[in-house]
């Protein structure tokens, strides 16, 4: 597609349940980024993926969130047993590479809004 | 280490008026600094950049944003508001040679353009 798409837009879950979101980043786009936006708050990174390598996970809360991409390609991110404080916006966001400097620009998704009851 | 602080999450002007949205950061390292502009209902998109080359930049719809950084500051401004502009913007910060993976995003401004 011509932009970054993801799903759910929305999501409402009951507390203890397993969640998972798509991101299907801008073909050919290397890099690949999850954040979490809290209301009020601004972006936290989540993960990066960059190509083959090992994906950057240190912004993961813990070990209930995890994220998989099979190549450069559509991306999940899995929250288990989903807590009231996961409630956020995910987004994604893929760029052509890793530098913001030249022609790294980071293209974000719409989000999906996760709502944990 | 880095951070970004955005005085005011939310900022209220007249259509025609300035628009002053406030960033000051704080880095280690020379900065790469950047707008983002959020509508409702849609993800952020780059209205600017800062990467070391002229101090003052200009950006879509009108935007810019000076380096001060004898102020640490990189505010966005616009001298006439549109009705259109009513939005979401985020300051953000990467060290590092401009590493996405190092962006700091700030808390955001919610703009409010009143007839």
């Amino acid at each position: 597609g011509a932009g970054v798409s993801q799903s759910p837009s929305n999501k409402v879950t009951e507390k203890g349940k397993d969640v998972e979101l798509r991101c299907d980043p801008i073909s050919g786009h290397t890099a690949l980024y999850w954040y979490r936006q809290r209301l009020g708050q601004g972006l936290e990174f989540l993960i990066y993926f960059q190509g083959n390598s090992a994906p950057d996970k240190s912004g993961l809360p813990s070990d209930r969130f995890s994220a998989e991409r099979t190549g450069e390609s559509v991306s999940t991110l899995t929250i288990q047993r989903t807590q009231q404080e996961d409630s956020a916006v995910y987004l994604c966001a893929s760029s052509a590479g890793q530098g913001l400097g030249g022609t790294g620009e980071l293209f974000f998704g719409e989000g999906s809004r996760l709502t944990v009851l | 280490a880095q951070s970004v602080t955005q005085l005011g999450s939310h900022v209220s002007v007249s259509e025609g008026a300035l628009v002053l949205l406030r960033c000051n950061y704080s880095s280690s390292v020379p900065p790469y600094l950047f707008w983002y502009v959020q509508y409702p209902n849609q993800g952020l998109q780059l209205l600017l950049k800062y990467t070391s080359a002229a101090t003052l930049v200009k950006g879509i719809n009108g935007f810019e944003a000076e380096f001060k950084k004898s102020e640490t500051s990189f505010h966005l401004t616009k001298p006439s508001a549109h009705m259109s502009d009513a939005a979401e913007y985020f300051c953000a910060v990467s060290g590092n040679s401009g590493s996405a993976r190092q962006l700091t995003f700030g808390s955001g401004t919610q703009l409010t353009v009143l007839p």
